[in-house]
């Protein structure tokens, strides 16, 4: 089955304890992106990858960091979360950048 | 001024009814163009993709006017089953925008 699988799914932490939120889709994909979802402001991209090894900010990505190591797999990193951080992410993917995307189911991050 | 504007409702609206979403974006370099639904804080799944010569797909039409960077979106005949958030994205070299979404009730 095609498919994007981001774990976890829910995430309560703390501030400044750094996580990772992995992404991996196995329809062989070149494109990936995160975003977040918060309440009245729709979703926002943080980061985007076109391909392998290449990587691009997107709109909000301050207080992020991803890596585009292989294909499959886009983690998205918060070195040091901080609770205005809280909010719903989905990672999607793509076969190119201007085609429709498939999205993950979501991970709900609170950070206290 | 945010790249992609979308009025966001909400839409109550009885079954049987027709109703029309809208969307402006602002960088006239835009390339791809979709609406995308999305229930309540699920993730968005593709209504569809928007072109020059509008599309249809069912009951939904979707329309691009490049010229005046709008795109549209026209659902006859609504169903319970549409109540939804929709959502409009506007592409440009893997750089996506969504709209804030519009949502939509449609009532018995």
């Amino acid at each position: 089955e095609a498919q994007v699988t981001q774990n976890p799914r829910y995430l309560i932490t703390v501030t400044g304890k750094k996580l990772t939120v992995t992404c991996s889709q196995n329809m062989n994909h070149e494109y990936m992106s995160w975003y977040r979802q918060d309440p009245g402001l729709g979703l926002r991209q943080i980061y985007y990858s076109m391909n392998v090894e290449v990587t691009d900010k997107g709109d909000v990505p301050e207080g992020y960091k991803v890596s585009r190591k292989e294909k499959r797999n886009f983690p998205l990193i918060l070195e040091s979360p901080s609770p205005n951080q809280t909010s719903l992410y989905f990672c999607a993917s793509a076969p190119d950048g201007f085609q429709p995307q498939h999205f993950g189911d979501g991970t709900r991050l609170s950070i206290l | 001024r945010k790249e992609v504007e979308q009025d966001p409702g909400p839409f109550n609206v009885p079954e049987g009814a027709t109703v029309a979403f809208n969307c402006t974006y602002s960088n006239s370099a835009s390339q791809s163009f979709f609406w995308y639904r999305q229930d309540c804080r699920k993730e968005p799944k593709l209504l569809m993709s928007v072109y020059s010569s509008g599309n249809e797909d069912g009951r939904f039409t979707a329309q691009l006017n490049r010229a005046s960077q709008y795109i549209s979106l026209l659902i006859r005949d609504s169903k319970l089953s549409d109540s939804a958030t929709y959502l409009c994205v506007v592409t440009t070299w893997g750089d996506m925008r969504f709209g804030a979404g519009t949502r939509l009730t449609v009532k018995p």
